[in-house]
């Protein structure tokens, strides 16, 4: 099977800081990486994506990171706003694209 | 914006009666994915399906779990019978395999 877990329980950053949430992937065939953002009684929201032929991709404040060789990838958020506290999903595909998540990352903005 | 409908929303229902949760995919996403999530074990996949065809079934408890697509705009999860312990939040998703796949809200069942 697939094992996609987050190194941070929870990551407390002061508005207007970057954040850096990471997460490590079990699946050495996995191809293709999504971030997730999850507000309260709302479901996964898509973020960014990256296939496994790039090692970076940057959408707007956020950047991806990805490195195959230690099985590693990670979110940055510039300037991290009040509106991004949420839980944070890495999320990798293996096995005919079948989709295993992390098991979360809070984040918490301070004002 | 295109969005995934799921319904119901909520459900409270006794143990040992019948569940069905219901999933409007995006039209013109072929795959589509059935969740679960709890506080203890996170996204969990149910199932999934790819222009209808179920690929992947395996996350599902198949004595009490099933689910279906009868059309293109329909997919289906059902538990009969269903146990407190199948309380949690029940997420569909649909997409096409480029840029993510888009979640519905759920519906967060509860079995007493």
């Amino acid at each position: 099977g697939e094992s996609v877990g987050l190194h941070l329980p929870t990551l407390s950053v002061q508005e207007g800081d970057n954040s850096i949430i990471n997460c490590a992937y079990s699946n050495s065939a996995s191809d293709y990486f999504i971030w997730y953002k999850q507000e309260s009684g709302k479901g996964p929201q898509f973020i960014i994506d990256i296939r496994s032929n790039m090692d970076k991709r940057q959408g707007q404040r956020v950047t991806v990171l990805l490195n195959k060789t230690v099985k590693h990838l990670s979110l940055q958020i510039a300037a991290t706003q009040p509106g991004d506290s949420a839980v944070y999903f890495c999320a990798a595909t293996y096995g005919n694209n079948r989709l295993a998540f992390g098991k979360g990352n809070q984040v918490v903005v301070i004002p | 914006d295109a969005r995934v409908t799921q319904t119901p929303r909520h459900k409270v229902t006794e143990m040992g009666q019948e569940v069905t949760m219901r999933c409007q995919p995006i039209l013109g996403h072929n795959t589509v994915f059935w969740y679960r999530q709890t506080m203890m074990q996170g996204l969990e996949l149910l199932a999934y399906f790819r222009n209808r065809a179920p690929l992947d079934d395996s996350g599902m408890p198949k004595d009490r779990f099933s689910a279906e697509m009868p059309d293109a705009t329909l997919a289906t999860l059902k538990i009969q019978p269903s146990e407190p312990r199948d309380s949690a939040v029940y997420f569909c998703a649909s997409g096409t395999g480029v840029g993510g796949y888009t979640f519905g809200s759920g519906t967060r069942l509860t079995v007493v």
